[in-house]
């Protein structure tokens, strides 16, 4: 079935870059995604990568896939306190919902 | 503001008491979805509509019914609350089921005591 697993904490000084790793289950999904949510909000759309990318770059985020391991990663460069948050990793698989990961919780320290 | 709506934002219910979480979005998307989340749980999937007209189960079902009103309005119902319903809910929508992204709502608190 399908599963994305995350690690639940990361801790980071400001100013430093922070990676958050996924592992999915599913070789079919189309899409991975990487969400953001902040204290009492929803869920908000960071950025995503179609399943045939390694690489994708915005600004200070850079998404990495590696299909064959199954494996997607977010980095933020230059991590700043506004970025503490948790980050939920999701996967789209044709024809269903999403699926989303437990959620990794960055706390950003100055 | 385009977007999706959730109502209400709080609610306290007995056990055994029901209930009716409504969700509608203006941005003329085909499908909504319905999301619990629990510390140390994620997000997991109640029910999904892809298009108007059409509904079905996700993950965590049981307890739950929810209606496609029109294509703005999906509704989440529960007939009769348990303490184990208690969690934050939260509506999203999206353009078909293979697009990419979806919108969620501001999310609703419940507590069942």
């Amino acid at each position: 079935g399908e599963d994305v697993e995350q690690s639940l904490f990361l801790s980071v000084r400001e100013g430093d870059s922070s990676v958050i790793n996924c592992t999915y289950t599913d070789s079919s999904s189309t899409y991975l995604y990487w969400y953001k949510q902040e204290p009492g909000a929803g869920l908000q759309l960071l950025t995503y990568i179609f399943s045939n990318m390694d690489m994708k770059q915005d600004q200070r985020l850079t998404v990495l896939l590696n299909k064959k391991d199954k494996h997607l990663s977010l980095r933020i460069a230059d991590t700043q306190t506004g970025d503490s948050a948790i980050y939920f990793c999701a996967e789209s698989i044709g024809g269903t919902a999403l699926i989303f990961g437990k959620g990794t919780t960055l706390s950003v320290s100055s | 503001n385009a977007g999706v709506t959730q109502t209400p934002k709080f609610q306290v219910l007995k056990t055994g008491q029901s209930m009716t979480l409504q969700c509608a979005q203006d941005m003329n998307h085909n499908s909504m979805y319905w999301y619990r989340q629990d510390p140390g749980m994620g997000l997991r999937l109640i029910y999904y509509s892809a298009s108007e007209g059409t509904t079905d189960k996700g993950e965590v079902p049981n307890g739950y019914n929810v209606s496609r009103l029109n294509k703005r309005e999906f509704s989440l119902r529960l007939e009769s609350a348990a303490p184990s319903q208690t969690s934050v809910y939260f509506c999203a929508s999206s353009e078909d089921q293979d697009s990419y992204g979806y919108t969620f709502g501001s999310g609703t608190r419940l507590t069942v005591v």
